[in-house]
């Protein structure tokens, strides 16, 4: 089955320091990837989405970019924020009887100090 | 428009009780689903449903696990009797009819069972 594996965490930064946090993942179709992230205290919210190979996702200055070869989304933002404390998630969409299925990865919390 | 919204936000009972949660989701949306999250694991996928109908309840972890979503809107999950390893965060969230059509989540309802 599909199946997502990110780096564990907890990521530790200071702030405007780069930041990578790897995803990889294993599909039987060719899948949607997403970062979703959740602030604490609230829910899941989608930050950035790829549907094919090479499309590059990016929001609030954060990108990934669809690499079939590699089957990796890793997420990167050039320097993070305070406010970009959270939990990243990694997930993959696949359509599974018509309808889309979600799969998600561990989660990697992420905290940046001042 | 309103966003899917989960209650209670919290919720702490003992072994042996049961629990029900509630989620609405956007109005509108046919899609409806259920994840949980134990905790430091990965977001776990529940069930699927499509308008009143059970899509796919294949993630559901035992029989003491009952969803339903009457006339298709909102859903309840309710765990009888409830064990220690049910406590995680419970998360909804809904979605449009059409394929791939992007999923939007509640704050999820964090459930403690001691």
């Amino acid at each position: 089955g599909d199946s997502v594996t990110q780096m564990e965490g907890p990521v530790t930064l200071s702030e405007e320091a780069f930041l990578t946090i790897n995803c990889t993942y294993t599909a039987t179709g060719y899948p949607s990837l997403f970062w979703y992230v959740q602030y604490p205290g609230e829910g899941l919210q989608l930050l950035l989405k790829a549907t094919k190979a090479d499309d590059k996702g990016s929001n609030k200055g954060f990108e990934a970019t669809y690499r079939k070869e590699t089957t990796s989304f890793h997420l990167e933002k050039g320097s993070v924020q305070v406010s970009d404390s959270a939990v990243y998630f990694c997930a993959l969409s696949d359509l599974t009887g018509g309808y889309q299925k979600v799969t998600f990865g561990t989660g990697t919390k992420l905290q940046v100090i001042p | 428009e309103a966003g899917v919204t989960q209650f209670p936000s919290h919720s702490v009972i003992e072994k042996g009780q049961t629990v029900t949660l509630r989620c609405d989701p956007i109005s509108g949306h046919d899609n409806l689903y259920w994840y949980r999250r134990v905790m430091g694991k990965e977001i776990k996928f529940l069930l699927h449903f499509v308008k009143e109908s059970k899509q796919d309840e294949s993630g559901m972890p035992n029989n003491r696990f009952l969803a339903e979503r009457t006339g298709g809107t909102y859903s309840t999950l309710k765990v009888q009797p409830a064990e220690l390893e049910d406590s995680g965060v419970y998360f909804c969230a809904s979605s449009q009819g059409w394929a791939n059509s992007p999923l939007h989540f509640g704050n999820g309802t964090r459930l403690t069972v001691t």
